[in-house]
């Protein structure tokens, strides 16, 4: 059974940051893409980043470009996300998620609250 | 591109059919010949699941009764008996070109 499990949500202030993880099981993780997507409470769905299974094709949306960096060690079968400059507006549930095109895998999640 | 779903909430009795549409600002036909249009459920406090992808394909272990249609920039997300299971928000979701987009859901609930 394929699974992803993310941590290294928390509380931190505006301007901290955080680094989460994406745990994945169960699948050949170096062939396939991961993105992160976002929900902020009571919101919808928001696109992060995505990182290609060989890590060579990375992309972000707007809204974080600059402030977050996606990576991936297939050695450990993990993803992250680095998230510098944290906002309030970044105040949301972390997915991950597998594959681009045919997202049939999400996490549980990881809560990341930016607060003083 | 603007995804845009209607409507933004479904009253709907059960075993009655629903529909969802999602209209993109731009013609989600991948240059591979492909369009990546996903729908998908999310039931209050669960993450995101895979229902319809490449408009229409059911995955695995969906039920029949929903069904994906449209191309180019309108498509639809059809129930054909709601059941009670069915109660959330549905997204419709482009993977076409980046950045990545989502419609605003629509909450489907139960008269």
């Amino acid at each position: 059974e394929v699974q992803l499990l993310e941590s290294g949500g928390g509380l931190v202030q505006p301007g901290g940051s955080l680094r989460l993880s994406c745990a994945a099981s169960g699948l050949t993780f170096n062939k396939y893409a991961i993105s992160w997507v976002r929900q902020a409470p009571g919101k919808g769905l928001e696109w992060v980043s995505m990182i290609s299974g060989n890590g060579e094709n990375i992309y972000y949306a707007d809204s974080v470009k600059g402030r977050f960096t996606v990576s991936r060690d297939n050695s450990k079968n993990t993803a992250y996300l680095q998230m510098n400059s944290l906002r309030a507006e970044d105040t949301a549930v972390y997915y991950c998620s597998k594959g681009r095109g045919l997202p049939d895998c999400w996490g549980q999640g990881t809560l990341v609250t930016v607060s003083s | 591109i603007v995804m845009t779903q209607t409507p933004l909430s479904s009253p709907v009795t059960l075993g009655q059919p629903a529909s969802i549409s999602c209209r993109s600002s731009e013609s989600l036909v991948h240059s591979d010949g492909n369009t990546y249009l996903t729908w998908l459920h999310q039931r209050p406090g669960q993450p995101p699941r895979l229902l319809i992808y490449k408009i229409s394909n059911r995955y695995s272990g969906v039920p029949d009764r929903f069904s994906g249609s449209g191309a180019g920039t309108d498509f639809t997300l059809k129930i054909s008996r709601v059941e009670a299971e069915d109660v959330g928000v549905y997204y419709c979701t482009q993977a076409t070109q980046f950045p990545i987009t989502f419609g605003q859901g629509t909450r489907l609930e139960i008269k």
